[in-house]
């Protein structure tokens, strides 16, 4: 079955530690996109990419990273200079050639400890 | 600014009690509006697109409709299953999605 698969489910995380969570969709899907999601918000776009080797920072890139080296790949790392980490995200993926809907990834709960 | 809105917060509702939730949207364009339903601890499943006022879509106990304003989210007798938290997006333009806050159902069997 077609979907987007995201790792770890729950991750923990001491202060000045960078963590990576992993997106891998078989979606054959080009554009890719980080979400967080806090309670009491709308879902705020982290970074997106919309082909292999590029990416734009969203709304909240500030203390994230990511790379886009493969099409079906598009991990994201948080590094130690995100100041409150502590959140849902999710991955998710979209056909590029129109603004249609989401497909999204199960999440990961990131804990700082 | 681009804004979603998506009302009440939360609504509860007895097993076959149909009711309606809101999405009103302020937009610059928009290139399709979208409604997901979210399962505590689980990603958005995708539900419905509708791109142009006056468009339905339905599917099983769920109907969709769109005005320039707003769209609407019909429940027509829930059942307890139907619980979870509906959210509504907009596309203002390519690769931009602006998120409502969701309205969290309950439905009592």
């Amino acid at each position: 079955d077609g979907g987007i698969t995201q790792s770890p489910k729950y991750l923990f995380r001491k202060e000045g530690q960078n963590v990576t969570l992993s997106c891998e969709q078989n979606l054959n899907h080009d554009a890719m996109y980080w979400y967080r999601q806090d309670p009491g918000q709308g879902l705020r776009l982290i970074y997106y990419s919309q082909i292999v080797n590029d990416f734009q920072k969203g709304d909240i890139a500030e203390g994230y990273s990511v790379s886009r080296e493969k099409k079906e790949s598009f991990p994201l790392t948080v590094t130690s200079a995100q100041k409150n980490p502590t959140a849902f995200y999710l991955c998710a993926s979209s056909a590029w050639q129109y603004t249609g809907e989401l497909f999204f990834g199960e999440g990961s709960r990131l804990t700082v400890l | 600014e681009d804004q979603v809105t998506q009302s009440p917060e939360a609504l509860r509702l007895q097993e076959g009690e149909s009711s309606s939730l809101n999405c009103s949207y302020t937009v610059s364009g928009l290139r399709g509006l979208f409604w997901y339903r979210q399962d505590p601890g689980k990603g958005p499943e995708f539900l419905f697109t509708l791109y142009s006022a006056g468009e339905e879509k339905e599917k099983e106990r769920l109907k969709a409709t769109l005005t320039k304003k707003e769209s609407f989210l019909h429940i027509t007798a829930p059942k307890p299953e139907d619980s979870a938290t509906y959210l509504c997006a907009v596309a203002p333009g390519t690769y931009k999605y602006i998120f409502g806050t969701g309205t969290r159902l309950k439905v009592l069997a």
